[in-house]
């Protein structure tokens, strides 16, 4: 299996804020990489795919960028409805396709 | 509005089959051949799991893991899909979502039921 790790665990950070998360693969994934948001008790909702391209309805201040075994998801400028978890997740193998283990982003 | 909606008992006895149904409602499950529709189930534990996926053509592929215990089904007709996980214990329960897996123009899983809790127990 492809593991995914991501960086940091948790996060806190203000409105306003921009940050950056993480996601390391185990092996080259080129750019079949993928970004979700999670809010508690909702389905994770795709943010990002192919590592740099913005899934529609997604703002702007939301970016990523990457390719090979290094990715990151950038959000510009913080809003509070920006705090949620975030995870990675990879679609090069479906043997099978991977997930991190998750970004918790907190005030 | 392409939505999806689990359904199945939110109990399941230790050795016994965990059967959900996904309800696809907005949108054909058939409408491109690009469209597979998969399962998900996450825990606390070991975060967000690939269980497996279908097409609408009945092809499917599983995780390695779990490919031992789960099959998958698919009603066009109904426009349905379905998930069956066999032998199931303590670390079967999760929350398990449906998801529509869009393959074109790359590869992710763009539409999500709101997941349905299971716990395994007697």
């Amino acid at each position: 299996d492809i593991q995914m790790t991501q960086s940091p665990s948790s996060l806190s950070a203000s409105v306003g804020d921009r940050v950056t998360i993480t996601c390391r693969a185990s092996q080259h994934i080129s750019n079949y990489l993928n970004w979700y948001q999670q809010k508690p008790g909702k389905a994770p909702k795709l943010l990002i795919y192919a590592a740099s391209t913005l899934q529609g309805g997604v703002p702007s201040r939301f970016s990523g960028s990457g390719s090979g075994t290094e990715f990151t998801l950038m959000i510009s400028s913080l809003q509070p409805d920006d705090f949620a978890s975030y995870y990675c997740q990879q679609s090069f193998s479906t043997s099978p396709y991977t997930f991190g283990q998750g970004t918790k982003l907190e005030i | 509005q392409l939505q999806l909606q689990e359904s199945g008992p939110g109990l399941v006895k230790p050795s016994e089959t965990l059967s959900l149904t996904c309800t696809v409602s907005g949108d054909s499950m058939n409408r491109s051949p690009s469209f597979w529709w998969g399962w998900v189930r996450q825990t606390p534990g070991r975060g967000l799991e690939w269980i497996g996926g279908i097409h609408y053509g009945g092809n499917t592929y599983y995780s390695p893991s779990l490919k031992s215990r789960v099959s998958m089904s698919v009603d066009t007709s109904k426009n349905q899909f379905s998930l069956r996980l066999r032998s199931v214990t303590a670390t079967d329960t999760a929350v398990y979502y449906c998801a529509r897996l869009d393959n074109y123009p790359e590869t992710m899983f763009d539409r999500w039921g709101q997941g349905t809790l299971v716990t395994v127990s007697s």
